[in-house]
This record gives structure tokens, sequence and C-alpha cells, in this order.
């Protein structure tokens, strides 16, 4: 079966200082990759999604970018954080060249940046 | 994509039928209906999903009227843990874009 992971669960960064988080996915070969974030009581925003490896799409521009080194790892960055980045991160994946597009969350990294 | 409109709150007693209703009056003919559920600090789930005819699974059912202009989740009986946020959500077929999830109807089940 497939699994996704997420790390940290929680974070809490000064405003200025860098970010880094992980998504894995386990189960499965070539996935669609999402990261999306979600502002307090806010629906889902999609933020960066990625069909290959190295290849990333961006939806909104931003001060994050998002890479993708290997088949089933997604990493969301910053190099400076702004107070307007807290929020709740993300990632799902979607079988690749699914005829439908059902996408499977990740547990999330909540994100508060002071 | 297509845009859909819910409520934005619903209440629902313990152990009796919850309904959500969506409405996606823009809906083209190869998009899909979807729905996801979000429970509190948690990442969404997938629910269900249909094209046009009626689906069912261990979860819910989905209706789609038969013009597609809007559709129902069922959640034959609701328990406290079904209490969350859910999404209706349409998309085409094979599509990897531009996905949007609204604001959803948060279903609070009560006892």
């Amino acid at each position: 079966s497939q699994t996704i992971h997420q790390w940290p669960a929680t974070l809490v960064q000064p405003v200025g200082s860098p970010l880094s988080l992980e998504c894995t996915v386990e189960g499965t070969s070539n996935p669609n990759l999402y990261w999306y974030r979600q502002a307090a009581g806010r629906g889902l925003q999609l933020l960066f999604y990625s069909v290959g490896i190295g290849q990333i799409s961006s939806e909104v521009p931003q001060n994050l970018s998002a890479s993708r080194p290997q088949d089933r790892q997604f990493i969301l960055s910053s190099k400076k954080l702004l107070l307007s980045d807290s929020g709740f991160y993300l990632c799902a994946w979607r079988r690749g060249g699914a005829s439908t597009d059902t996408q499977y969350f990740g547990p999330g990294t909540r994100l508060t940046v002071l | 994509d297509a845009k859909t409109t819910q409520p934005p709150s619903m209440d629902c007693a313990e152990g009796r039928a919850a309904n959500l209703p969506c409405n996606h009056s823009t809906i083209s003919g190869n998009e899909y209906v979807y729905w996801y559920r979000q429970i509190h600090s948690q990442g969404p789930q997938y629910i269900i999903h249909g094209l046009k005819n009626n689906e069912t699974n261990e979860m819910a059912s989905l209706i789609i009227t038969e013009d597609r202009k809007s559709s129902t989740l069922i959640l034959p009986h609701a328990t406290l843990r079904d209490t969350a946020v859910y999404y209706c959500i349409v998309r085409p077929s094979g599509g990897y874009q531009k996905v949007t999830f609204g604001t959803g109807t948060k279903l609070q089940v009560i006892p």
C-alpha cells in the first residue's frame, strides 16, 4: 500500500529564517506530487505541483520554492520566511498517468512564523 | 475548472443521514465530481468521486443529478468522527493542474 510522510509535524520559525519541509511517498512510482497551503480558516491553495524529477510548476508567485530531487521526494523551501508564510502545509500525491484525479494527502506541517 | 458552491455549515444528529449539497452548474462533460473531507488539523481525505452515475463506497454515497449541475454526498449514519469540513470539487479526467479546493461545508455532528 502507499503511504505519504511529511516532516516536521510542527515548526516555529522566526521571520527571515530559512525553511525546508520534506515529503516522501512510498509504495508507488512516478507519482504526481503537490504542495498546498491552508491559512487559518481558509481553503486549500495549490502552491506547486510536479509530474517528474526536476519538473516543478508554480501556481502562485511567492517567496517559496519547491524541488523534486528524487522520484518520491518533494521539498518545499524558502530562503527568508515572512509572517504571511504561516499556515498548514500539505503534501499530496496522485497516481501518475491516472485517468482520474484522486489525490492522497499527507498529515501536514503546521508552520508558525513569528 | 468548474466552480462549486457549498453551504458554509450544516448540523446533523448522530446516527442520522447527513446530506451535503454541492452546486456545479458550469460543469463540463468530461469533469468528475470529487468529494474530500478534512478533519481538524489533519490532511484532507478522499471520500468518493463520480462522473454521471450515482456511486457508493464504504464511506458514503454520491448522488449526481441527471443534468449534472448538482450533487449530494450522503453519509448514511453520521457519527461524531464525521465532524469535518467537506469539499466538493470538479476536475477533468487526467488533469493535474490548478486543483482548487474552496472553503467547503463544515459539518457538525451533534450527539
